[in-house]
């Protein structure tokens, strides 16, 4: 069954600190891998997508990596802001149904002053 | 405007009624989804749209939800005889037929069902 997991389910840090958020999918066959930003009472924004081949991306203060061998991925928030404060899902294609994404739960992420 | 928008933004309504939401997508965009997001879950898949078509509607969870496109534009998402476990936010997306089919999500109509 195509599935993603997310951990933590929720995490607070203080402002300024760095952090990293896991991922592990169970999608076969895999096609790429998201991860959203989404605000509370807002939808879900892209930070970055990434194919098979790609091992890291990077969206300002974000970067993503990924390792397609051990079907797992991270998001690691450098100099984290108030503003971070987020559920960060991380978001799953296959190749027969690149339209039809498989969602993880999200981790809540509180930034602290 | 340049997102995609829904309305309305908040939904309250009584059991048994029946409640329509609308999304208005981005110019251009050929596909448009449809979403629900329970309080503290992921969001779930309801019904993909390429055109006016909906070539998978596998996550409408029953015959009391439908949904149209018209135009290749606005979309609406019907529900009929609303009940309590409908309670939950509506999120639609578009975006371009690409590889990667990156979505672009609305605000979403937050719908309450008393």
């Amino acid at each position: 069954k195509n599935q993603v997991e997310q951990s933590p389910q929720s995490l607070i840090i203080l402002e300024g600190k760095n952090c990293t958020l896991q991922c592990n999918y169970t999608v076969s066959p895999f096609s790429n891998l998201r991860w959203y930003k989404q605000d509370t009472g807002r939808g879900p924004v892209s930070l970055t997508i990434m194919t098979f081949s790609e091992n890291t991306k990077s969206n300002g203060r974000y970067t993503a990596t990924l390792d397609a061998d051990t079907k797992q991925s991270s998001l690691h928030i450098t100099a984290s802001q108030l503003s971070d404060s987020a559920s960060y899902i991380c978001v799953v294609s296959a190749v027969e149904s690149n339209y039809q994404l498989i969602w993880g739960a999200g981790t809540k992420l509180i930034i602290k002053p | 405007g340049a997102g995609v928008s829904q309305s309305p933004s908040n939904k309250v309504t009584e059991k048994g009624k029946d409640v329509e939401l609308r999304c208005d997508p981005i110019s251009g965009h050929t596909a448009l989804y449809w979403y629900r997001q329970r309080l503290g879950q992921g969001l779930e898949f309801l019904i993909y749209f390429q055109g006016n078509s909906a070539p998978d509607k596998s996550g409408l969870p029953s015959d009391r939800f439908s949904a149209e496109r018209t135009g290749e534009s606005v979309s609406t998402l019907t529900i009929q005889r609303t009940q309590q476990e409908d309670s939950a936010v509506y999120l639609c997306a578009s975006s371009l037929i690409t590889v990667y089919n990156e979505q672009f999500f609305g605000p979403g109509t937050r719908l309450t069902v008393l």
